[in-house]
């Protein structure tokens, strides 16, 4: 079956830095996509990654190991406004997105 | 305004009503989708469609039916609703097959008593 991992919750204090990790086993891989999405709204797409490596964008960045079926989205200089949940997805081999159940990331003062 | 709206946003209904909420894109996607998301649970999919007319099953269908008729349009039609059913459904469009980027609208929050 197809599975993709993330940790429930996590929290964090404004200014440091969170590391979400996510672990995946899917039929194919067409990239993996980390997703935000705040209470009552909906997810707006926050990075892609289909090759192994890091993906900087400002203040989160992105890694995939393919061989190792994992993921983690990093966030610098936490702001209480990334309070929010963060969702993992992988695109199989048919082009379908496969969902983590999410993290909720809880920034503290 | 371009974009993807919902309507409802907040329905709440009675077991074995029909309920229709609807989706309206105006980006010309090919492909949009219907997804479902409950505490504990990932984004479930539903139903999608590649293109007008074209309609398939996603992971839990079950009780669901959509339509396509125009690109603009994809309609979710519970045709009778049972407590089970009760969630936050969201629509979603995206440009082309292997485009991931997906483009949601607000959610509609369906309660079914």
């Amino acid at each position: 079956g197809q599975n993709i991992d993330q940790p429930t919750e996590m929290t964090a204090t404004e200014g440091a830095i969170v590391q979400i990790n996510c672990t995946y086993q899917t039929s194919g891989f067409n990239g993996l996509f980390w997703y935000q999405q705040h209470a009552g709204e909906a997810p707006t797409f926050l990075s892609y990654n289909v090759l192994d490596g890091l993906e900087e964008k400002g203040r989160f960045s992105s890694f995939l190991s393919r061989s190792k079926g994992y993921s983690y989205l990093l966030l610098k200089e936490l702001q209480m406004k990334d309070s929010a949940s963060y969702l993992c997805a992988v695109m199989d081999s048919n082009y379908q997105l496969i969902w983590g159940a999410g993290t909720k990331l809880i920034i503290k003062p | 305004d371009a974009g993807i709206t919902q309507s409802p946003r907040y329905k709440i209904t009675e077991t074995g009503r029909q309920v229709t909420l609807m989706c309206h894109q105006t980006w010309s996607h090919s492909y949009m989708f219907w997804y479902r998301q409950d505490l504990g649970h990932g984004l479930r999919l539903i139903y999608y469609s590649a293109a007008a007319d074209i309609t398939d099953k996603g992971e839990v269908p079950d009780g669901y039916v959509v339509s396509r008729s125009k690109t603009e349009n994809f309609p979710l039609t519970l045709e009778s609703a049972t407590r089970s059913q009760t969630s936050v459904y969201f629509c979603a469009s995206r440009g082309g097959a292997d485009t991931g980027e997906l483009f949601f609208g607000e959610g509609s929050r369906l309660t079914v008593l």
